[in-house]
This record gives C-alpha cells, sequence and structure tokens, in this order.
C-alpha cells in the first residue's frame, strides 16, 4: 500500500524552462510535505517543506503546492538549471517532530534538465 | 556546522554474518531515524530514536534494531544478514519539534 506516490518515474526539461514534479497521498493523517533531492551514491538533501494549514511555500527557484481536497502536491522549479538534475523524491509525515514522527517517501523521479 | 555523519562509507559482509552502522547527528539534534534504500522498494523507514528510546518503528523484521546513546550517537545493527539486505541504509536527523531530516551520505551495504 503506497501511502505517496510520485506517478512520473522520469521528466526532462530544457534549461530555463519550468519543471513541474507531481505527488499524490493517500493518508489523511499526513500534516507535513517535504521534497528532497538526491545525487547518485549521496543522501537526500532536502529542498523545502509545506505545512497542510498553508497551500505554497516559497524559497528561491523552489515553489511547493499544496492542494489538500486533491490530496497532491506539486513542486515547481523555474528557471530549470542543469545543476537541478537528479532524483526528486516527495515525503510526507503525520505530524512536525512529534511522538508518531516518520517520513514516508515517494519513489522518486528522476529529472533531467538538457542545456 | 558538521552535517550527518555515518560509517563507514561502504561495506560487504556474508550471508549469515551481522553488522553495525555508525550515525552522529547533527549536532543539538536529539532525533535520529534510519531509512533503507533499494532500487525496488525506495526509501523505506526503519526506526526513529529520540533521547535514547525507539518512538517508531517500519515494518522490518525483528533482524534489525538499533539504539542511541546519551549523545544522540546512533547505531543500527542487521543480524543474520540476507542476500536482500544489500542496499543503501541512510541515518537522519531532525531538531526538536522540526519534521525536516537531514540525511548522511549513507552506507552502502553489500551482502554476498
Amino acid at each position: 500500500d503506497q501511502q505517496v506516490k510520485q506517478n512520473s518515474p522520469s521528466l526532462s526539461v530544457q534549461e530555463g524552462r519550468i519543471s513541474i514534479l507531481n505527488c499524490d497521498y493517500t493518508n489523511s493523517m499526513f500534516d507535513y510535505f517535504l521534497w528532497y533531492k538526491k545525487y547518485p551514491a549521496e543522501g537526500p538533501t532536502f529542498l523545502i517543506s509545506i505545512s497542510s494549514i498553508k497551500d505554497k511555500n516559497e524559497d528561491g527557484r523552489f515553489t511547493v503546492f499544496l492542494n489538500k481536497s486533491a490530496k497532491h502536491l506539486s513542486l515547481h522549479i523555474v528557471p530549470s538549471q542543469p545543476g537541478d538534475s537528479a532524483v526528486y523524491f516527495c515525503a510526507a509525515s503525520p505530524n512536525s517532530g512529534g511522538s508518531n514522527y516518520k517520513l514516508t517517501f515517494g519513489k522518486g523521479t528522476l529529472l533531467t534538465v538538457n542545456p | 556546522k558538521a552535517g550527518v555523519t555515518q560509517t563507514p562509507r561502504y561495506l560487504i559482509k556474508t550471508r549469515g554474518q551481522q553488522v553495525t552502522l555508525s550515525c552522529s547527528p547533527i549536532s543539538g539534534h536529539r532525533s535520529v531515524s534510519w531509512y533503507q534504500q533499494t532500487p525496488g522498494q525506495g526509501l523505506q523507514f526503519l526506526f526513529e530514536y529520540f533521547s535514547e528510546t525507539q518512538r517508531n518503528k517500519g515494518n522490518f523484521p525483528g533482524r534489525f534494531s538499533g539504539r542511541q546513546f546519551s549523545n544522540s550517537r546512533s547505531e543500527m545493527n542487521v543480524s543474520t544478514l540476507e542476500l536482500g539486505d544489500s542496499a543503501l541504509y541512510l541515518c537522519a536527523s531532525t531538531r526538536v519539534g522540526r519534521t525536516e531530516a537531514f540525511f548522511g551520505q549513507g552506507t552502502r551495504l553489500t551482502v554476498v
């Protein structure tokens, strides 16, 4: 039972364009959502997060949108750069750092940004 | 500020052996979580420790265990290794009251 789903295994975009990575979840108890970027043979790097009380959070070129009624979130990268090429993971948690803390990850989307 | 440090980076073990992996969290972070990454299953939660107590556990057999020390450093142990235990094992630390986990570079375990 996959509670966090990233339905696109890969995405290819041109440098300078927008990259949109999507994520769906099924567990209504999820309260906090995060995006991570991962290069091969390295640990995931935290990018940006959003609480369920918000519908948008922005940090530089990265914006995360949350549609709670649709149980859907997306990560927008504008403009995309070749260095953004990596696997992107969506993750969700039932609360913010409480006793039930754990991250449930999607299976990732490989983003390739072509020069 | 130093990041999360995991040792060793690479490990090769034989089926049936046991292994211990080590993790030093970011200074001031008291929560340490462990994850297993495999090509087929993605990143899966193993367990989480806070103040030397296991607070949460994923769906892994009892061969997988862990502990946390008073300085927040953590170890995980896998006994009676199986070929399917070959994976990247990732440790992450989190500040009290926060959800953002910061990961180490992982330990690549190969069971032959």
